[in-house]
């Protein structure tokens, strides 16, 4: 168990609908990532907060924004969703904004029909 | 410039025997390699990582070859068991952002 808890673990909706996918960090860790995971891109780095701050930004849609709130978990918005938004998506954390070393959550997968 | 290449997709192995995965990179910025372990329903946990500046990293069966020059990287999985059956990913890391490209993933099995 990391102690990266995301929810829900399963979403089925239809395309156009809008979702949101929550995620609790590791007790202290201060930064949140986004990765999204596909058969065909593979794991594709969505977006990084730190301590409540946008840090790094990787290919995230426009229809899709995220936030860190004050107790530090995170949501993941994905609107318009179009069926190739059906993927896993993953929380990661980290306590610091430098490190390499992650924490993954067991993901959300996300089945737009 | 910001990919990792990674081969082969797939590999099976006995049992006792080696494996190896490589990863080829272009940007001479990154500089920190990590291998990434993911088992069916989990996310990933790291495994062992590597810094430009060592050329090889053992941690117990797990060694991270490094050759700088060429920007190459590869994991070896001594006495690989069936127990090590999962995908791996490589992954490097630029600046002081927690940010890590992947490569695209090997499916390891081993038979026992």
């Amino acid at each position: 168990d990391s102690g990266v808890t995301q929810t829900p673990k399963h979403l089925i909706t239809a395309t156009g609908q809008r979702v949101t996918l929550r995620c609790s960090p590791r007790s202290g860790d201060l930064s949140v990532y986004w990765y999204q995971q596909s058969l065909d891109q593979g794991l594709q780095f969505l977006i990084q907060y730190y301590n409540g701050e946008e840090r790094a930004k990787g290919n995230i849609l426009e229809r899709f924004s995220a936030q860190q709130f004050p107790d530090l978990h995170s949501e993941l918005n994905l609107s318009s969703l179009e069926l190739g938004d059906s993927a896993l998506y993953f929380c990661a954390s980290s306590y610091s904004s430098g490190t390499g070393e992650l924490f993954f959550g067991e993901g959300s997968r996300l089945t737009v029909l | 410039q910001q990919q990792v290449k990674q081969s082969p997709q797939s590999l099976i192995v006995q049992k006792g025997g080696i494996s190896i995965i490589n990863c080829a990179y272009e940007n001479t910025a990154f500089d920190y390699f990590p291998w990434y372990q993911q088992f069916p329903g989990k996310g990933p946990a790291l495994l062992i990582a590597i810094r430009p500046d060592v050329s090889e990293k053992k941690e117990g069966r797990f060694t991270i070859s490094f050759n700088k020059s060429a920007k190459q990287f590869s994991l070896h999985i001594m006495d690989s068991q069936p127990g090590d059956s999962a995908t791996y990913f490589c992954a490097a890391r630029t600046g002081n952002t927690g940010k890590l490209i992947f490569g695209q993933g090997t499916t390891l099995q081993v038979k026992p």
